[in-house]
């Protein structure tokens, strides 16, 4: 089966410019989070949805992030006016279990979104 | 607070060595699960092992093993003859409360031929 697909691969904005970045979880997941790993850094929680709510916006780092899942399925990560310290890889992950049930569950990941802001 | 901490920052070894990737945790917390993830330089996360906090039995899982103690708040992996394919970058991570994943800084493994 398809793993959690993240699109684009790579981008490169200009400064101030807006970002928007996908995420297509494995199907029937009903968690989902969003993490932001800068180069030589572990991942960094920004944001969790349980299906179409968003339960933790805790980790976003400025109100220029935006992040919404309106069906409980596909995600979208939005950057506004991109700054140069928005330059890392965004890492989406999906599980199949809420935050109701055990949370022993591993978090399967993407490959990623390399965002450059140039 | 929770917080995982990797020492090592990067480890290099030479094929068919022994290493062990160090990770200590913090958290207030009496459940918790603990994690360890490879990250290979194509980006994606790869999930390796979990462990709860109830559960300090060792585990071995092929050339894998991993070492979970409560009472230093460690849970140690190591890789048992190395080799080239082991390159990679080690996470270690926890689950606690609330359910957000909580990284380490990630250890940066490096087996040379």
């Amino acid at each position: 089966g398809a793993g959690v697909s993240q699109s684009p691969r790579y981008k490169v904005a200009k400064r101030g410019q807006d970002v928007a970045l996908r995420c297509d979880p494995i199907s029937g997941h009903v968690s989902l989070f969003w993490y932001q790993q800068a180069l030589g850094q572990g991942p960094e929680f920004l944001t969790y949805f349980q299906n179409e709510a968003q339960l933790d916006k805790s980790g976003l780092p400025s109100d220029r992030f935006f992040a919404e899942r309106p069906e409980g399925s596909v995600s979208t990560l939005k950057i506004q006016r991109t700054q140069q310290e928005d330059s890392a890889v965004y890492l989406c992950a999906s599980s199949p279990i809420g935050l109701s049930g055990s949370y022993n569950s591993p978090l399967h990941f993407g490959n990623g979104t390399r965002l450059t802001v140039t | 607070a929770q917080k995982v901490t990797q020492a090592q920052t990067e480890i290099s070894v030479v094929e068919k060595e022994d290493v062990t990737l160090d990770c200590v945790y913090e958290t207030r917390d009496t459940t918790y699960y603990l994690f360890w993830y490879k990250q290979p330089p194509s980006g994606e996360l790869v999930f390796l092992i979990r462990r709860n906090s109830f559960d300090e039995q060792n585990e071995i899982s092929g050339r894998y093993s991993w070492n979970f103690q409560k009472s230093t708040s460690s849970f140690n992996f190591t890789i048992t003859a190395s080799q080239v394919v082991d390159s990679a970058v080690y996470f270690c991570a926890l689950r606690a409360q609330g359910g957000k994943l909580i990284f380490g800084q990630g250890t940066e493994l490096s087996v040379k031929p």
